[in-house]
Parts: structure tokens; C-alpha cells; sequence
């Protein structure tokens, strides 16, 4: 039973499409995350939530908008696909509350625009 | 700068061998700190947290120098199945939210 499940895991689409990515949690926890992992491997949080309220929100282009529709999902929809969105998205949860630990991260989205 | 510094690698060590790697971040009033593993085409997990007296599971121990602001980890008789990317991760202070900061990852690669 996955704890932080996403779909999808592969997701190849053309520029200028507009594309979503899901994630669900059954962990109870009530912050969930997304971080992006660019071709140099490097991770960078994009978007936090907190019981449905947006709590953080990096530089990030406003073409991308999470949706929180409750606690346990967490949606990412990416309008007008560029070439340079081509990474893998992990989303992730924590118990949050203040807790530092617990950071449970999903299996990724490895999307690749051409 | 970047907010979390670490040598990219790779570390190609033989199996057995004691190995090291460290890890620098800029914001002093940064409050936990942790090693994460990923191993190829992987989500990032949870390897160890650093507390500032040093602490050791198994094979594994981290240090934190608050002083220097400098992380390290030691890995003692590496194994083949230790090769994989170590993330250096710290949580700054901010207004809200537990918002992992990433270094770029050590890579590690164990041979025989």
C-alpha cells in the first residue's frame, strides 16, 4: 500500500500542451510538497500546502498551479509546456505542525517535453 | 552561493573502505539537518538526521559543526549496495511550512 502514490510516473508530451500531475497520501499527514529534480539533479521545493492552504510558494512560473482539493491530494497542472519543464516531480508529505520529520517523498513523474 | 554546498563526485572507493563526505550550507539560523540517500532514478530517502553531538546508526555517522556551519558523514566498510547519490539536506528558519533545502548530492560508487 504506497504511502505517497503519483501518477503519472512517465509522462512524454509536446511544447505548448497542458498537462497535470497527481498525488494522493494515506499517511494522515497534513503537509504535502512538490520538488523538482532538473537534468543536473538537483532538487528544489516548488509548492507546500497545509491542509489545503497554500504555505509556501518558490519562484516558480505562474504556468504552473497546484490544486489542494483536501489534506491528502496535492495536483500540479502545468500550462503551456516549455522544453525547460522537461524534469522529474516528486511530491512528498510530512506530518507538518512544526515536525521536522516524517518527510515521506512519492516514486516521481519523470516528464519529458518534446 | 548556494544555500547548501556539496562535492558533486563521484567517490569510486573499493568496497570495504571507509569513506567521507561533507557538506557546507550558508544560513546560520538554519535549525535540522539530515542525510538522504537516492539511489538511480529513485525517490530521495531519509538516511540519518545530524544532531549537533554527533550521532551513528551502524555503519553510518554524522557530525554537525553549527561553528562552521559544515555536515559531514562517515561511511565505514562500504558495501557494493551503499552506491548511490547522498543528499545533504537542511530546513532554514522561515515563516512557514518544512521546506527541504537540497545540496546537489555526493555520488558514491562502491566497486569491488
Amino acid at each position: 500500500d504506497t504511502a505517497v502514490s503519483q501518477t503519472p510516473k512517465y509522462l512524454v508530451t509536446q511544447m505548448g500542451n497542458d498537462k497535470s500531475i497527481k498525488c494522493e497520501q494515506n499517511l494522515g499527514h497534513d503537509t504535502m510538497y512538490w520538488y523538482k529534480q532538473d537534468s543536473k539533479k538537483f532538487l528544489k521545493i516548488m509548492f507546500s500546502y497545509n491542509n489545503k492552504e497554500l504555505i509556501i510558494n518558490e519562484t516558480v512560473p505562474n504556468r504552473f498551479s497546484p490544486k489542494s482539493p483536501d489534506k491528502a491530494h496535492l495536483n500540479l497542472h502545468i500550462n503551456s509546456l516549455e522544453l525547460g519543464d522537461s524534469a522529474v516531480y516528486f511530491c512528498a508529505s510530512s506530518p507538518g505542525g512544526g515536525a521536522n520529520y516524517g518527510y515521506t517523498f512519492g516514486s516521481g513523474t519523470r516528464l519529458t517535453v518534446v | 552561493r548556494k544555500e547548501v554546498e556539496q562535492d558533486p563526485g563521484p567517490f569510486n572507493v573499493p568496497e570495504g573502505a571507509t569513506v567521507a563526505f561533507n557538506c557546507t550550507y550558508s544560513n546560520s539560523a538554519s535549525q535540522s539537518f539530515f542525510w538522504y540517500r537516492q539511489d538511480c532514478r529513485k525517490e530521495p530517502k531519509l538516511l540519518m538526521s545530524v544532531y549537533s553531538s554527533g550521532n551513528e546508526d551502524g555503519r553510518f555517522t554524522a557530525q554537525l559543526n553549527r561553528a562552521s556551519q559544515y555536515i559531514s558523514l562517515l561511511i565505514r566498510d562500504s558495501k557494493l549496495s551503499d552506491s548511490a547519490t547522498y543528499l545533504c539536506v537542511v530546513i532554514p528558519i522561515t515563516g512557514g511550512g518544512n521546506k527541504l533545502t537540497f545540496g546537489t548530492g555526493t555520488q558514491l560508487k562502491v566497486e569491488l
